[in-house]
């Protein structure tokens, strides 16, 4: 069975601080998602990781992929109190590029950052 | 460019009531997806649509769940009848195609008392 696991499920932080969010899976993928979702809120893309080795920066936040390790780090820099939010890796299991996409989402890691 | 929308977007039933949920996806979007999220947990596909046809409906719990795109466009999700664990926040989202980026609805939460 197809496990996404992510932690820490909750992390409290500091303004300021780094911290890496962890998403591992237990299946070959070749592509990763990353989505945040606000409180009563839909889920917002962040990040596409489409090959080994991607990286993709977007202001305090960056992602990776390393497929061969199965997994993908969110690294947060200098958290700021507008990132809490609940955040998501979804782990594509299409096959071919001409398969249709299907996710399987990660438990989400809920992001508190205080003053 | 307009979201995914999503009707309605709060719903309480009673246990064994039916309920539908009603999704207009992005316009010019070939795909659609229903996934449910229960409190706590991330999303799970429900079923997933290209145009008017089923793509996979793999997890979908069919002796209580349909799910229907006539036109290739609206689609909607009924529960017949509702169980307690059928609460969850149910989303729609839609893609270009099979491989594009999905954009996700607001969604609907459903409350089964």
């Amino acid at each position: 069975e197809l496990k996404v696991e992510q932690n820490p499920l909750f992390l409290s932080m500091q303004e300021g601080k780094n911290y890496t969010i962890y998403c591992n899976y237990s299946t070959t993928s070749d592509r990763l998602y990353w989505y945040r979702q606000d409180p009563g809120k839909s889920l917002e893309s962040l990040f596409v990781l489409l090959s080994n080795g991607a990286v993709k920066q977007e202001g305090r936040l960056m992602a990776s992929l390393d497929t061969k390790a199965r997994l993908s780090t969110l690294h947060i820099t200098a958290a700021v109190h507008d990132l809490s939010a609940t955040y998501f890796c979804a782990v594509d299991l299409q096959k071919g590029w001409s398969d249709p996409d299907k996710l399987i989402f990660g438990t989400g890691t809920r992001l508190q950052v205080f003053p | 460019e307009a979201g995914v929308a999503q009707s309605p977007r709060y719903k309480i039933i009673e246990k064994r009531q039916s309920v539908a949920f009603w999704c207009n996806p992005i316009s010019g979007h070939a795909t659609l997806y229903w996934y449910q999220q229960i409190l706590g947990q991330g999303p799970k596909l429900l079923i997933q649509f290209q145009n008017n046809g089923v793509v996979d409906d793999s997890q979908l719990p069919k002796d209580r769940f349909s799910a229907e795109r006539l036109k290739g466009v609206d689609s909607t999700l009924k529960i017949q009848p509702a169980k307690l664990e059928d609460s969850a926040v149910y989303l729609c989202a839609s893609s270009l195609d099979l491989v594009a980026e999905a954009f996700f609805g607001q969604g609907t939460r459903l409350t089964v008392v």
